[in-house]
């Protein structure tokens, strides 16, 4: 069965240093999203990506963020100067469709930033 | 009003029992609905869609309330490997992001 995957699954880093979250979604997937979930919390939007440019984005999407898919395969998140309190699970999802879809979520990569 | 509240449990039931899970949700325009189960640490999971007419899957019913913003999901003859969270999850209405409730702690114990 189909899947997304994402790497790395655990990344840590210095705060102030970027980060580059992958995704690869399911192959014929047309819309990509990123998620984050802050340790005994809930799930939380932050961007959905489509044709190339982004469709919606949460206001904890600011500057520091920006999403991108450099290849016919790979969906990336980066944060250009990780803050302690961006330390989460960051989950990749992929839709066929719009609304109404199932979204199929990644495994994951656990940020830590010390 | 929170966009989607659940009960956070723990809900600690025995090998065989029957539970219900209540959520609510606050935009009336969310279009879509869905219960996904979620593991420690791992991603969450569908479980199953939910629709107005009420869908069964093998022990799980889920049922959708659009008048009163409610949604729910029974599980039959609860198993151990059943011991999750569940999440309540709408749609954003116009859009398609997800909007997540907090999590129904389950905890089927033998």
């Amino acid at each position: 069965e189909p899947e997304v995957t994402q790497t790395p699954s655990h990344q840590v880093t210095q705060m102030g240093q970027e980060v580059i979250l992958r995704c690869v979604p399911i192959s014929n997937h047309l819309y990509f999203y990123w998620y984050r979930q802050i340790l005994g919390q809930k799930v939380e939007f932050l961007v959905s990506f489509y044709n190339n440019e982004i469709s919606e984005k949460s206001e904890i999407f600011d500057d520091q963020f920006s999403v991108e898919r450099p290849d016919g395969s790979n969906f990336t998140l980066k944060i250009r100067s990780t803050k302690l309190e961006d330390s989460a699970m960051y989950f990749c999802a992929s839709s066929v469709d719009r609304q109404g879809d199932t979204q199929y979520f990644g495994p994951g990569t656990r940020l830590t930033v010390l | 009003r929170k966009e989607v509240e659940q009960d956070p449990g723990p809900f600690n039931v025995p090998e065989g029992a029957t539970v219900a899970f209540n959520c609510t949700y606050s935009n009336s325009a969310s279009q879509s609905f869905f219960w996904y189960r979620q593991d420690c640490r791992k991603e969450p999971k569908l479980l199953m869609s939910v629709y107005s007419s009420g869908n069964e899957d093998g022990r799980f019913t889920a049922q959708l309330n659009r008048a009163s913003q409610y949604i729910s999901l029974l599980i039959r003859d609860s198993k151990l490997s059943d011991s999750a969270t569940y999440l309540c999850v709408v749609n954003g209405g116009a859009t398609n992001k997800l909007i997540f409730g907090t999590g129904t702690l389950l905890a089927v114990q033998p």
